[in-house]
């Protein structure tokens, strides 16, 4: 069965960075894309970006353009998400979820929750 | 970007009860629309894709309406287990965004 397991909790001081993983089993990783969601708490959904696993390309929302960075690692079936100069609005649950045809989420991460706080 | 104009932004409704939530997009996005039920807690569920298409295991009380820059998505008949939050999604253009959700409340 399709499965998309995240890293642990992290916390971070304003301005630092970093990096969340996505680990996919259950079906061809290379053929789906994997999207990232962030949900800051008690508000909406936040859409990202997302990659393609074979060739790596990368599409990230204006709002992350410059701070996000997307990548894959093919031979462990695992994204990973690494956002930058951190703030405490970036405090949120990060979600990455699989794309089937790409636009449409099918199955999602059970979500890694990332705290900013001095 | 593509906004997307979800309302109610809360409903108070009763079981059996049939609720409708709607999706305006700020531009015509053919049928490009995703809904999505998320419970407190948890990661969000996808319940209709390309605007009227069933998920496999949906409940049949679920459907999805509509096109360009008018979407919609009907419980039939709604059951204890429904009351959620849910979020439209266009699919038409990136950044691939959301409605700001329908918080569904028991009456």
């Amino acid at each position: 069965q399709v499965q998309l397991v995240q890293s642990g909790a992290e916390v971070k001081k304003p301005g630092a960075s970093v990096k969340l993983s996505c680990k996919a089993s259950g079906y061809t990783f290379s053929t789906y894309y994997i999207h990232w969601v962030r949900q800051a708490p008690g508000q909406g959904l936040e859409w990202m970006g997302i990659i393609y696993p074979s060739g790596g390309s990368t599409s990230y929302a204006q709002k992350f353009k410059g701070r996000v960075s997307i990548t894959t690692d093919t031979s462990t079936s695992t994204v990973h998400m690494e956002l930058s100069s951190l703030r405490s609005e970036d405090t949120a649950v990060y979600y990455c979820a699989r794309g089937d045809g790409g636009n449409t989420i099918d199955y999602w991460g059970q979500g890694t929750l990332v705290t900013v706080s001095s | 970007d593509i906004q997307m104009t979800q309302s109610p932004s809360s409903l108070s409704a009763s079981v059996g009860d049939r609720v409708t939530i709607t999706c305006r997009p700020s531009q015509s996005i053919s049928n490009s629309v995703n809904w999505y039920q998320q419970k407190p807690g948890k990661a969000p569920k996808l319940l209709i894709y390309a605007a009227s298409s069933f998920r496999s295991g949906v409940p049949s009380r679920f459907s999805g309406s509509g096109s360009g820059t008018d979407f919609a998505l009907t419980i039939s008949s709604l059951q204890p287990e429904d009351f959620a939050t849910y979020y439209c999604q266009q699919g038409y253009s990136t950044p691939y965004t959301f409605g700001q959700g329908t918080k569904l409340e028991i009456k």
